[in-house]
């Protein structure tokens, strides 16, 4: 089925530990993004790719890093894990890039990360 | 600074019909979407508007008025699949998405 893997499906991680979530699409779509969810706050962008080799900044990048070596994978990396880092994390992609009309994001399934 | 507000929580019963409000305030408007997301999944693409008006899909519509920064997310025949919380996410003039809390909504038997 086509669509978007993430891997863990849930961590839990000791503060100041490096961590990777990894985030697969087979649809050959353009743009990937990383978002993070958080109880009674709206999804928030840390970083996206319009395309691949390309990376930007969303709201939320600070300790965050991710790269974009080719179409189908986009890993987040937590360089060193703080509690407030604790959160469901989603992947998601899209056929065009943002500016394209409705751009609708197709998501993946989530990775809960807790720091302790 | 920019903001979506929907309703937290809304309760409705089986076979109703339930509207869920949105209002936003964004630096320009390129489009307003609705997803739902089911409680422990990731959001599934409902609708999008940006064009004044109502659009219709099935059970689901969604209308829109972009004088008023205003939105609403018609179901019809609710059943209780429709258990879900629906997220409002608007597209600003730097075409990033800024997304409501969402609204969880309730059916009862």
């Amino acid at each position: 089925i086509a669509g978007i893997t993430q891997a863990p499906t849930s961590q839990i991680l000791a503060a100041g530990r490096r961590m990777t979530l990894r985030c697969t699409q087979d649809m050959r779509h353009n743009a990937m993004y990383w978002y993070r969810q958080d109880l009674g706050l709206g999804l928030r962008l840390i970083h996206y790719s319009n395309t691949a080799g390309t990376t930007g900044k969303g709201e939320v990048p600070d300790g965050y890093s991710v790269s974009r070596a080719n179409t189908d994978d986009f890993p987040l990396t937590l360089a060193s894990a703080v509690p407030s880092q604790t959160s469901v994390y989603f992947c998601a992609s899209s056929a065009g890039t943002p500016d394209s009309g409705a751009n609708v994001l197709t998501f993946g399934a989530g990775s809960r990360l807790t720091v302790l | 600074g920019q903001n979506i507000d929907q309703p937290t929580e809304m309760t409705a019963t089986e076979g109703a019909i339930v509207q869920i409000n949105c209002t936003y305030q964004t630096s320009g408007f390129n489009g307003l979407f609705w997803y739902q997301q089911h409680a422990g999944e990731a959001p599934t693409f409902l609708s999008y508007n940006v064009l004044d008006g109502l659009e219709e899909k099935g059970r689901f519509s969604s209308f829109l008025s972009r004088s008023k920064g205003y939105s609403y997310l018609l179901l019809k025949e609710l059943q209780m699949k429709d258990s879900a919380s629906y997220l409002c996410a608007v597209k600003d003039s730097n075409y990033q998405l800024i997304w409501g809390a969402g609204t969880k909504l309730i059916i009862k038997p």
